[in-house]
């Protein structure tokens, strides 16, 4: 079974300023990970995702994330952050072949003017 | 495309009656998956399905709690008699396999009274 872990519950940054959501995953097999967005009052939505290939995957908005297996870890990026990002962000895991996701407990990301 | 279809948007009910909620998958997308999210346990995944079967019912909490997906359009989540600990928003997702992007729906907010 796989785990996910995003160490920050809630994250304040200011506008334009660069922001980093951490997210640590446990798995005995190889995984998919993932990246959704959930704007208020709204479902789900997919930033990005890493299957294989480039461990930088860029995704919509301006995000991306690195996949890093030696540390197990999936942190999302952003250079410069707009009152627009202000949304909670869930790092999933699945494993590779499966389509059955596990979510993390959420990042509440607040953009200060 | 019209995404993910869920209703009611919102449903108020009081405790012990039946509660049934619906979803419309994408067209062409074959798995569909049902969610839960609360403050308190995050979001669960309660079941999915693959090709109209259930593939995954281990997130069904008890007996209460029944879904179905008599056609590839459609998918309901039951819950009979209903209880106040229901109270949550339940989302539907739905994905095509090898792309490993899920979908969601707008949610159906639930309460019980």
């Amino acid at each position: 079974a796989q785990s996910v872990t995003q160490l920050d519950s809630q994250v304040p940054v200011f506008e334009e300023a660069p922001v980093e959501l951490r997210c640590n995953y446990s798995s005995s097999v190889s995984v998919y990970l993932f990246w959704y967005v959930q704007y208020p009052n709204q479902g789900l939505q997919l930033l990005l995702k890493y299957l294989s290939g480039s461990t930088l995957v860029k995704g919509i908005n301006g995000f991306e994330a690195e996949f890093n297996k030696s540390q197990t870890s999936f942190h999302l990026r952003k250079p410069s952050v707009h009152i627009s990002d202000t949304a909670e962000y869930f790092c999933a895991v699945s494993e590779l072949g499966n389509e059955k996701l596990t979510f993390g407990t959420g990042t509440r990301l607040t953009i200060i003017p | 495309d019209a995404g993910v279809i869920q209703s009611p948007r919102h449903e108020v009910t009081e405790m012990g009656q039946e509660v049934t909620l619906r979803c419309k998958p994408i067209s062409g997308h074959d798995y569909l998956f049902w969610y839960r999210q609360t403050m308190m346990r995050g979001l669960e995944l309660l079941i999915y399905f693959n090709n109209n079967v259930p593939i995954d019912d281990s997130g069904m909490p008890e007996d209460r709690f029944s879904a179905k997906m008599p056609n590839a359009s459609f998918s309901t989540l039951k819950i009979q008699p209903s209880e106040p600990r229901d109270s949550a928003v339940y989302f539907c997702a739905s994905s095509s396999p090898i792309r490993y992007e899920q979908y969601f729906g707008p949610g159906t907010r639930l309460t019980v009274t």
